[in-house]
């Protein structure tokens, strides 16, 4: 069974600091790895997909990837209330035909 | 069309009635899938079309479930007799190809079915 863990939070952080998102997964055949943003009441929209172990950096958004230890990470710096919402990891099968497998999400609040 | 676009947005049905949500993809997505999301809780897995190739249907969760899609264009998924535990929000995607180095899906706003 391929399973992609979150901690579902809530996670608080104060505005302006860095927000810490980890994922674990299971499926060592998976190969690449997704961050979607939730907010509530509206469909996933993709923040970084990245498939290289190390960091990826798109403006304040940073994946890091650890394909020994299973582990994949979102860090939000300069946090902002707008970054409020329910960040979903996936990871996509590897050799298998069942596109993405999500966690549950964890749910972030940025305290003003 | 611009994005994934899905039908209805909203619908409330009685328990034991037949619904149909429907996706339009991305134009020249060649693979669909749909996703159920119960309130606060994750993504589940449901079906997934690649072009004319067999269907996955591992995640659909009873022979209530059927999903059809003809070749790359509109998909149909068919709940038969709704039970209140299949009120939920159902997400198509799509993608250019199965989800592989660099090739994301996009979501559709979602069908909410709600059961009473």
């Amino acid at each position: 069974q391929k399973e992609v863990e979150q901690n579902s939070g809530p996670l608080s952080v104060p505005e302006g600091a860095i927000a810490s998102l980890n994922c674990t997964y299971s499926d060592r055949g998976s190969q690449s790895f997704f961050w979607y943003r939730q907010y509530s009441g509206k469909s996933p929209e993709l923040i970084m997909f990245i498939y290289s172990n190390g960091d990826k950096e798109d403006g304040r958004f940073t994946a890091q990837l650890n394909k020994a230890s299973q582990y994949v990470s979102l860090l939000i710096r300069d946090s902002q209330p707008s970054d409020s919402a329910t960040y979903l990891c996936a990871g996509d099968s590897g050799g298998g035909a069942d596109g993405l497998t999500f966690g549950k999400g964890t749910h972030l609040i940025i305290q003003p | 069309g611009a994005g994934v676009s899905q039908s209805p947005s909203n619908k409330v049905t009685e328990k034991g009635k037949d619904v149909e949500l429907r996706c339009d993809p991305i134009s020249g997505h060649t693979a669909l899938y749909w996703y159920r999301q119960r309130l606060g809780q994750g993504l589940e897995f449901l079906i997934y079309f690649q072009g004319n190739s067999a269907p996955d249907k591992s995640g659909l969760p009873s022979d209530r479930f059927s999903a059809e899609r003809t070749g790359e264009s509109v998909s149909t998924l068919t709940i038969q007799r709704t039970q209140q535990e299949d009120s939920a929000v159902y997400l198509c995607a799509s993608s250019f190809v199965r989800a592989v180095v660099g090739n994301t899906i996009y979501f559709g706003e979602g069908s909410w079915l709600t059961v009473v």
